[in-house]
């Protein structure tokens, strides 16, 4: 059974940061891409960032990049987000996302629970 | 940034009814359109893509259809446990997006 779960949130204030992390079990992790989401309460589902499975592609949103660094340990079966310079629109439920690409076409298959993150003085 | 534009917001639905949701991205993503179902306290759950894949586990009740730029996901014969919130999603390029979502009420 694919599993990924997410640890790290938590409440930081304005300006902090927060790392994020990713436990990954039941495939193996090394050949996935994987991706961050997150989801403002009572809001819908942005897109943060994709990392290969070799971390040599990353990309971010625009709303993120600068401040977010994606990485991965393989030999940890882990990504992580690195979040600085938090803001109060950076309150959300952070998923950790696997890409799958069967063929040509690829999809976002597994998701985790999340974990939450409040930025707040 | 391809924008990606759900309709309704919000639909209330008998059960048995058939329900239609429309993705519209603001240009064209062949057919790298999925859809998504997420229910209260739930991570999202892939559940569509266009007619020519189905994924395992998925009732049936639940289709996708479209290629381009316009988009449908079609419910048959609702059922109670269908009530969520509906996104669609483009995976043809980066940065990926998000349709808004569509929040489906039982009545």
């Amino acid at each position: 059974e694919v599993l990924l779960v997410e640890s790290g949130g938590g409440l930081v204030q304005p300006g902090g940061s927060l790392r994020l992390s990713c436990a990954a079990s039941g495939f193996t992790f090394s050949s996935y891409e994987m991706n961050w989401v997150r989801q403002a309460p009572g809001k819908g589902l942005e897109w943060l960032s994709y990392i290969s499975t070799s971390s040599k592609t990353i990309y971010y949103a625009d709303s993120v990049k600068g401040r977010f660094t994606i990485s991965r340990d393989n030999a940890k079966n882990s990504v992580f987000l690195q979040m600085d310079s938090l803001r109060a629109e950076d309150t959300a439920l952070y998923y950790c996302v696997r890409r799958f690409c069967p063929s040509t076409d690829c999809w976002l298959d597994h998701w985790g629970q999340g974990t939450p993150v409040t930025v707040s003085s | 940034e391809i924008v990606l534009t759900q309709s309704p917001d919000f639909q209330s639905v008998t059960p048995k009814e058939n329900v239609t949701i429309t993705c519209r991205a603001s240009q064209s993503i062949g057919g790298s359109l999925y859809w998504y179902q997420q229910k209260p306290q739930q991570s999202p759950k892939l559940l569509s893509k266009n007619a020519s894949h189905s994924f395992s586990g998925v009732p049936s009740r639940f289709s996708g259809s479209g290629f381009g730029t316009d988009f449908t996901l079609t419910i048959n014969s609702l059922e109670a446990e269908d009530a969520a919130t509906y996104y669609c999603h483009q995976s043809s390029s980066f940065p990926y997006t998000f349709g808004q979502g569509t929040k489906v009420e039982i009545k």
